[in-house]
């Protein structure tokens, strides 16, 4: 089955600056990768995704890039700020069906 | 956007009994509904994939007698936690597909506690 590993697992940054954060999928059928900001108690919030027939996708401070040939796959935070602060989780499945995920990734945002 | 509910949001029961949990996709129609189990400082691991009006699929190492799920409406999944013991005791998040979307719509998730 699949298999997602996720580093680092604690990150810290100083607000402004950039942070990245990468995950390895073992499956090469998966074509589907979403990351997720969770906040502690509460529910995973898909922040962006990417399918497979995609290299890399924006949004404002947030870009996901995606290496098939590598099965690997980054996001990344430019300009971060405070609010940033969760845990973040990579994840990947295939068609949308179930959702394999890493193991996480504690990102503070020091101001 | 697609707006997943559960029910309850916190419990506490002792353990030997039972618990239900209620997953409902409140404005659509859900093809499929996920229950994951996540222990603190973990991530979220899958248990069972739901179906509606079929058995559920669990994943390797749930034990589908402890855990059972019932998929009874194209909005409605429910888990029940039969026989809880502390070891039960963890946050439990469901999500629902619409047919054809490939993201999950996430639950609040419910926090087991069992005493």
């Amino acid at each position: 089955g699949e298999n997602v590993e996720q580093h680092p697992s604690t990150l810290s940054v100083q607000e402004g600056d950039s942070a990245v954060i990468k995950c390895t999928y073992s499956d090469s059928a998966s074509n589907y990768f979403p990351w997720y900001k969770q906040e502690l108690g509460k529910r995973p919030q898909l922040i962006i995704d990417i399918r497979s027939n995609v290299g890399e996708k924006k949004d404002q401070r947030i870009a996901v890039t995606l290496n098939k040939t590598a099965k690997h796959f980054s996001l990344h935070i430019t300009e971060t700020q405070p609010e940033d602060s969760a845990v973040y989780f990579c994840a990947a499945s295939w068609g949308g069906n179930k959702l394999v995920f890493g193991a996480g990734t504690i990102l503070r945002v020091k101001s | 956007g697609a707006v997943v509910s559960q029910h309850p949001s916190r419990v506490i029961c002792k353990s030997g009994t039972s618990v239900k949990i209620e997953c409902r996709s409140l404005d659509f129609q859900a093809t499929t509904m996920f229950w994951y189990r996540q222990f603190p400082k973990q991530s979220l691991m899958l248990m069972a994939t739901s179906n509606e009006g079929s058995k559920a699929t669990y994943e390797q190492g749930v034990e589908k007698d402890k855990f059972l799920i019932n998929h009874a409406s194209l909005t409605l999944s429910t888990l029940t936690v039969t026989s809880a013991h502390p070891e039960d005791s963890s946050f439990y998040i469901c999500s629902a597909l619409i047919g054809g979307i490939y993201e999950q719509y996430f639950g609040p998730g419910t926090r087991l506690t069992v005493t």
